[in-house]
């Protein structure tokens, strides 16, 4: 079956702190990867995307994510964290059409 | 290019009634999907149009649920005789010829409340 799992519901890190959010997924063959952020109230905005290539994908927002083929994880990264990075972050995969997401996690940001 | 739009941002319905909702998509963009959000969770496929096509259909949740693309523009979504389960964010993304869910931009959704 294909799915998505993040397994963290909740991170809250301190601003200015690394972050990493994981994501794994279970698919059957090599899918589209992404990562997304929503705000409260706001639609779905893009951070970052991959497909092929280099595995270290950089994306908007000071953003980047790495793909690890063998543990089937696509785990996204920031150096510094800003307040303005709370939200909630959702891992997708799919082919063709069909987006299939994984449940999000809620970034807490403490001053 | 004003991206994708979504009316009425926020719906408060009675149980039972029927619901329609518009999306319309970037103008250049050929492919229009819907999806469904709950709380706490991720988005959730409905349905796509090429164009005027509505190639996936299986995946609307009830026969409650249908979706037209009349024209290959704008789409609607209806929900008859609503129920408190379908309290959710219903979001409208579409992309360009060639793109697929590369090319993905999604509308600000539509939240539902149905009391």
């Amino acid at each position: 079956a294909q799915s998505v799992t993040q397994p963290d519901i909740h991170i809250t890190v301190s601003e200015g702190a690394s972050l990493e959010l994981r994501c794994n997924y279970s698919y059957g063959a090599t899918p589209y990867l992404f990562w997304y952020v929503q705000s409260p109230g706001q639609g779905l905005q893009l951070l970052l995307k991959y497909f092929s290539g280099d595995t270290l994908v950089q994306g908007i927002k000071g953003f980047e994510a790495e793909f690890k083929r063998s543990q089937s994880s696509f785990n996204l990264r920031k150096p510094s964290v800003h307040w303005s990075d709370a939200a909630e972050y959702f891992c997708a995969v799919g082919s063709n059409y069909q987006l299939i997401w994984g449940a999000g996690t809620k970034l807490i940001i403490k001053p | 290019d004003t991206g994708v739009s979504q009316d009425p941002r926020h719906k408060i319905t009675k149980r039972g009634q029927n619901v329609t909702f518009r999306c319309d998509p970037i103008s250049e963009h050929n492919r229009l999907y819907w999806y469904r959000q709950t709380l706490g969770q991720g988005p959730e496929f409905l349905t796509y149009f090429q164009n005027e096509a509505q190639l996936e259909k299986s995946r609307l949740l009830s026969d409650r649920f249908s979706a037209e693309r009349p024209k290959g523009s704008f789409s609607t979504l209806e929900i008859q005789r609503t129920e408190q389960g379908d309290s959710a964010m219903y979001l409208c993304a579409s992309s360009g010829p060639g793109q697929g869910i590369y090319g993905y931009t999604f509308g600000s959704g539509t939240r539902l409340t149905v009391v």
